[in-house]
């Protein structure tokens, strides 16, 4: 059964205290991963999209990376603004888009 | 370039009851996919609409239902509302198929039955 777990549930970092969200997934057949920031009320937002192990993508102060079985989202020198949920989402041969429960970050000033 | 947009942003209805909420995708996107958020389960999968047919469904009852209009308009219907139904229903376009190209999302209809 395509799974898709993120850790840890919830994260809170020292502005400028650099870090790693992990995504884990089990698949059969990845069609694409991709990560999602999701602030409260709000439809998540679309961040990165990572289509084969080894590729890189980075936007500001976020790199996200991708290998056979796990992603992850590097934040570098955060600041309270990156303060958000973020969602990993796994497309597979299924032809369903599966959601892992999110990370909560928090960032202090 | 306007985004997804959904109606109503908010519903309260009474049990057995039935509600119909709408998305409209980004212009020339042909995927319309809907997913239910609660704490508890996270957001998840319960249909893709492409071209008017539905591509793939997710494991939801069959009082989840939905259909997409030439537009690529879509509109998601619940029957029989059951309290567990009270969720965010999130609708996102892609221009193709969800699984393989970034899906954009609508800001949600919260949805509270009571």
């Amino acid at each position: 059964e395509d799974q898709v777990t993120q850790s840890p549930e919830a994260l809170r970092l020292q502005e400028g205290e650099s870090s790693s969200l992990n995504c884990s997934y089990t698949v059969s057949g990845l069609r694409g991963l991709f990560w999602y920031r999701q602030d409260p009320g709000k439809g998540p937002e679309f961040l990165f999209t990572l289509y084969s192990a080894g590729e890189e993508k980075e936007k500001e102060r976020l790199k996200a990376t991708l290998t056979k079985k796990e992603s992850f989202l590097h934040i570098t020198a955060p600041k309270p603004e990156d303060s958000a949920t973020y969602l990993c989402a796994v497309g597979s041969n299924t032809g369903k888009l599966i959601f892992g429960q999110g990370t909560t970050l928090q960032v202090k000033p | 370039k306007a985004g997804v947009t959904q109606t109503p942003r908010y519903l309260i209805k009474t049990r057995g009851q039935q509600v119909t909420l709408s998305c409209s995708p980004i212009s020339g996107h042909r995927s319309v996919s809907w997913y239910q958020q609660t704490p508890g389960q996270g957001l998840q999968f319960l249909f893709e609409y492409f071209s008017e047919t539905q591509r793939n469904k997710g494991n939801f009852p069959g009082r989840f239902s939905g259909r997409q209009f030439s537009n690529s308009r879509s509109e998601m219907n619940v029957s029989t509302l059951e309290l567990g139904d009270s969720a965010l229903y999130l609708c996102a376009s892609s221009l193709n198929s969800v699984v393989g190209t970034e899906a954009f999302f609508g800001q949600g209809t919260r949805l509270t039955v009571v």
